[in-house]
């Protein structure tokens, strides 16, 4: 079945530690987004791609990095920089000329303790 | 810059009972509308979408129109159930956007049996 992954569900961490999260597409999208949730926010862009090895940044980067080698794969990275970074995050892809036909992963829900 | 404004939940509503979700946009073009539904620990997922005023877009019993003279695209469902019960997020994409999805806060609907 086609899909977005992101692993893993719950992540924990100590403050000051950086952290990756991983996003795997097999949906042959071009395009791949990361958004954070906060209650009551809504989804803000933190980074997108819409080709293999270039990315842009979105409303909220600062704080956070990501790579693009392969097709299928986004990870983002939550570094120590980020001055909040408890939050849920979710993973996003659509064919590169739709980038209004996005399609969710299940999620990452991230604490940092 | 462009946004999206929907009202503020939670809805919480009995079975078989009418939905209305507002939803009203600002954008200096013509964007395309959206609603997307989030159910309790997954991502999101598209529920029905509209690119041009005066569209209706339907599905699953849900069903909005893009109303240009008033800028808005209200959620409707004659008769909710349980299953029902979601966050659901307005969202438009346009030019200005460069075609990327810009989120309302979301409205968390309650379905009682």
């Amino acid at each position: 079945d086609g899909g977005i992954t992101q692993s893993p569900k719950y992540l924990f961490r100590k403050e000051g530690q950086n952290v990756t999260l991983s996003c795997e597409q097999n949906l042959n999208h071009d395009a791949m987004y990361w958004y954070r949730q906060d209650p009551g926010q809504g989804l803000r862009l933190i980074y997108y791609s819409q080709i293999v090895n270039d990315f842009q940044k979105g409303d909220i980067a600062e704080g956070y990095s990501v790579s693009r080698e392969k097709k299928e794969s986004f990870p983002l990275t939550v570094t120590s920089a980020q001055k909040n970074p408890t939050a849920f995050y979710l993973c996003a892809s659509s064919p590169r000329d739709r980038a209004n036909e996005q399609f969710f992963g299940p999620g990452t829900r991230l604490t940092v303790l | 810059g462009d946004s999206v404004t929907q009202m503020e939940g939670p809805v919480t509503l009995s079975e078989e009972a009418f939905l209305t979700i507002n939803c009203t946009y600002t954008a200096t073009g013509y964007p395309s509308l959206f609603w997307y539904v989030q159910y309790p620990g997954e991502g999101l997922q598209l529920l029905l979408k509209a690119t041009k005023a005066d569209d209706k877009g339907s599905n699953k019993g849900f069903e909005a129109t893009y109303r240009k003279e008033t800028t808005s695209f209200h959620l409707e469902k004659g008769s909710v159930q349980v299953s029902d019960s979601a966050v659901y997020f307005c969202a438009l994409s346009d030019q200005r956007s460069q075609g990327n999805l810009i989120f309302g806060k979301g409205t968390k609907l309650s379905v009682k049996p």
